[in-house]
């Protein structure tokens, strides 16, 4: 079993529309949770972090959080065609951070 | 921007030569980590500097070796290439406090070994 899983395919949504992305982790003991952007040939962007179960809004962004499940999700609101990338989960454990795979995100205008 | 820079951006070499890859963290950090990102895949964990001591290690050969300074810049070292090594290598600076940490990423340079 992967550390942290992201196991949706590519995601196109229309402008304006909201997009939903899922993470699910191995370590229950885990503690911090971090969704990253990144768009194509350059580096992660930290764009939310959670720590504590139920929802963190940001703007157009909503991270959701469920320890007993082992499940993170991310919300995009009115998506836009900037918000085209490729989003990564990534969960802090023994001092270092275990990524997904990542989920790609398209905007369609 | 993030504060963190890399050096160099972009590196070509061949098999079984040795590279070293260039870190400096963000004004205040005091940790530093190091992710090899294959395409398509997400980042993952070489090694992570604290005080410049090695404070955690990723399932990866000795062939990486990293360095801390003592102006908590970094270094990462590999050897004898392969073909493999080819890859965007990330570093992250953080400010560990207590049980939170959060890390905050370089621009990555790209690696192609040949």
């Amino acid at each position: 079993q992967k550390e942290v899983e992201q196991n949706s395919g590519p995601l196109s949504v229309p402008e304006g529309a909201i997009a939903s992305l899922n993470c699910t982790y191995s370590d229950r003991g885990s503690q911090s949770f971090f969704w990253y952007r990144q768009y194509s040939g350059k580096s992660p962007e930290l764009i939310m972090s959670i720590y504590s179960n139920g929802d963190k809004e940001d703007g157009r962004f909503t991270a959701q959080l469920n320890k007993a499940s082992q499940y993170v999700s991310l919300l995009i609101r009115d998506s836009q065609p900037s918000d085209s990338a490729t989003y990564l989960c990534a969960v802090r454990g023994n001092n270092r951070l275990a990524f997904g795979k990542g989920n790609q995100v398209v905007v369609i205008p | 921007e993030t504060g963190v820079t890399q050096s160099p951006t972009h590196l070509i070499k061949t098999r079984g030569q040795q590279v070293t890859l260039r870190c400096s963290s963000q004004s205040g950090h005091n940790t530093v980590s190091w992710y090899q990102q294959a395409l398509g895949q997400g980042p993952q964990f070489i090694f992570q500097y604290y005080r410049e001591e090695e404070n955690g290690r990723g399932n990866f050969p000795p062939r990486f070796s990293g360095l801390q300074f003592p102006n908590y810049s970094s270094e990462l070292n590999v050897n004898a290439l392969e073909l493999d090594d080819s890859a965007l290598y990330l570093c992250a600076s953080s400010l560990v406090s207590g049980n939170q940490e959060t890390q905050y990423f370089g621009p990555g340079t790209r690696l192609l070994v040949l």
